[in-house]
């Protein structure tokens, strides 16, 4: 067990629909990471927030998007879903992130998400 | 923007030692490079990390030689546990916004 969770852990939906994927990291961490994962494809960065502000950004779609709060909790929002945002949807965290390149990431158990 | 290629596959016996090799052109000075282990259906999981030289843990030893420009992960006697997926990460920190490079992974077999 990592420490991060991810809810829900399986989602279906229908195309043009707009669901919530929510990440919770590691007590203490202040770094969270979404990353994409297609069947049997290695993992797309999506971006990164580090206390509540973004980092960095990867492949992210313009009907993605996603937000640290407060409590350090993050969501990515997709929108607009089509049958290629079917993946599995990993959140990771870290300590900083901010400026330390030794930095390790703490992978959460994922959300399946099935477009129909 | 550090780019990072790996095998696609590679297959394996038990006990026999494994060792994938990744390429980070354009790395940059403080950049570390991180491995990862990824099984099916979870999330990927720590294994090393390195900047220079080797650097050795209870799973596994990674080498980056001097010009930096790639990273061999090395697994010792491998057991049927070890098929997994292996990534490789290269992190540039900046103030403008930081840069993430996974490898495409490799697909490590390992046969009885």
């Amino acid at each position: 067990d990592s420490g991060v969770t991810q809810t829900p852990k399986h989602l279906i939906t229908a195309t043009g629909q707009r669901v919530t994927l929510r990440c919770s990291p590691r007590s203490g961490d202040l770094s969270v990471y979404w990353y994409q994962q297609s069947l049997d494809q290695g993992l797309q960065f999506l971006i990164q927030y580090y206390n509540g502000e973004e980092r960095a950004k990867g492949n992210i779609l313009e009907r993605f998007s996603a937000q640290q709060f407060p409590d350090l909790h993050s969501e990515l929002n997709l929108s607009s879903l089509e049958l290629g945002d079917s993946a599995l949807y990993f959140c990771a965290s870290s300590v900083g992130g901010s400026s330390t390149s030794t930095d390790t990431q703490y992978f959460g158990p994922g959300t399946r998400l099935t477009v129909l | 923007l550090a780019k990072t290629t790996q095998p696609i596959s590679m297959d394996s016996y038990e006990g026999q030692e494994v060792n994938i090799t990744c390429s980070h052109n354009n790395i940059a000075t403080n950049d570390y490079i991180t491995w990862y282990q990824q099984f099916p259906s979870q999330g990927p999981r720590f294994i090393i990390q390195g900047y220079k030289t080797k650097v050795t843990n209870e799973v596994a030893s990674l080498f980056i030689p001097a010009d930096r420009k790639s990273s061999t992960l090395s697994l010792p006697r491998v057991s049927l546990s070890d098929t997994a997926v292996y990534y490789c990460l290269a992190v540039t920190y900046k103030a403008a916004g930081n840069k993430l490079t996974f490898g495409g992974g490799t697909r490590v077999l390992v046969k009885p």
